[in-house]
């Protein structure tokens, strides 16, 4: 089984709707982020979190909320959908342990706002 | 702005032929990742340099941080199919923040 999951892997919405991604692990890792990765743009973080109750905005979080339900849970929502939040979504996860923050990846979401 | 760039954004050779990726970058980082992204999945870390000169083998793909740790190069010898992806640095910019290059897309043809 995939260390981290993410839900749906498709998306096809329209603009002003309201959608929320989600985003389990099993690496038992406390740190989870969110990142958005276009073409040419490489991966942009929109929000990270060091645990359930230790919640931050990322370089790009306008537009964007998030929600850390438990450990191996945080949700991405896009309160209004616009077409220019098309892109891949990825939930990544890291130990704090760790010395290099290696971050382990979830499949992604690819995500369409007509 | 993006702290690293990558070249080639794009690289297409025949299999067994060698290739190099470069990421370059005005700052200086604690340490690099590289990552793997094959289409429809996440990115997959390769390896972490760490010091500065650092050379790491991984099988067919040799790593190095430049002296100044500004830089990385990626070297793949005899290119196989099974590494065409895209490749993706990142320069660890504290203990939860990493800083990505926009990737070299690899395409090796059987």
């Amino acid at each position: 089984d995939a260390d981290v999951t993410q839900t749906p892997r498709n998306r096809i919405t329209k603009t002003g709707k309201r959608i929320m991604l989600e985003c389990s692990q099993t690496k038992g890792h406390d740190r989870m982020y969110w990142y958005r990765q276009d073409p040419g743009l490489g991966l942009q973080l929109i929000y990270y979190s060091f645990d359930v109750k230790d919640i931050n905005k990322g370089e790009i979080s306008d537009g964007y909320s998030v929600s850390r339900q438990a450990q191996a849970k945080f949700s991405l929502s896009l309160e209004s959908a616009i077409p220019n939040q098309t892109a891949l979504y990825f939930c990544a996860t890291s130990d704090a342990a760790g010395d290099y923050n290696e971050q382990f990846f979830g499949p992604g979401t690819r995500l369409t706002v007509l | 702005t993006q702290l690293l760039e990558q070249s080639p954004q794009f690289l297409s050779i025949q299999e067994g032929e060698n290739l190099t990726v470069y990421c370059n970058s005005s700052s200086v980082f604690s340490s690099l990742q590289w990552y793997r992204q094959e289409p429809g999945e996440g990115p997959v870390l390769l390896v972490t340099v760490v010091t500065g000169g650092e050379v790491k083998k991984l099988k067919r793909l040799t790593f190095q941080f430049g002296d100044a740790r500004k830089d990385s190069s990626l070297h793949i010898t005899a290119a196989q199919t099974g590494d065409t992806g895209l490749y993706l640095c990142a320069g660890v910019i504290n203990d939860y923040k990493l800083s990505f290059g926009a990737g070299t897309t690899v395409t090796v043809r059987a």
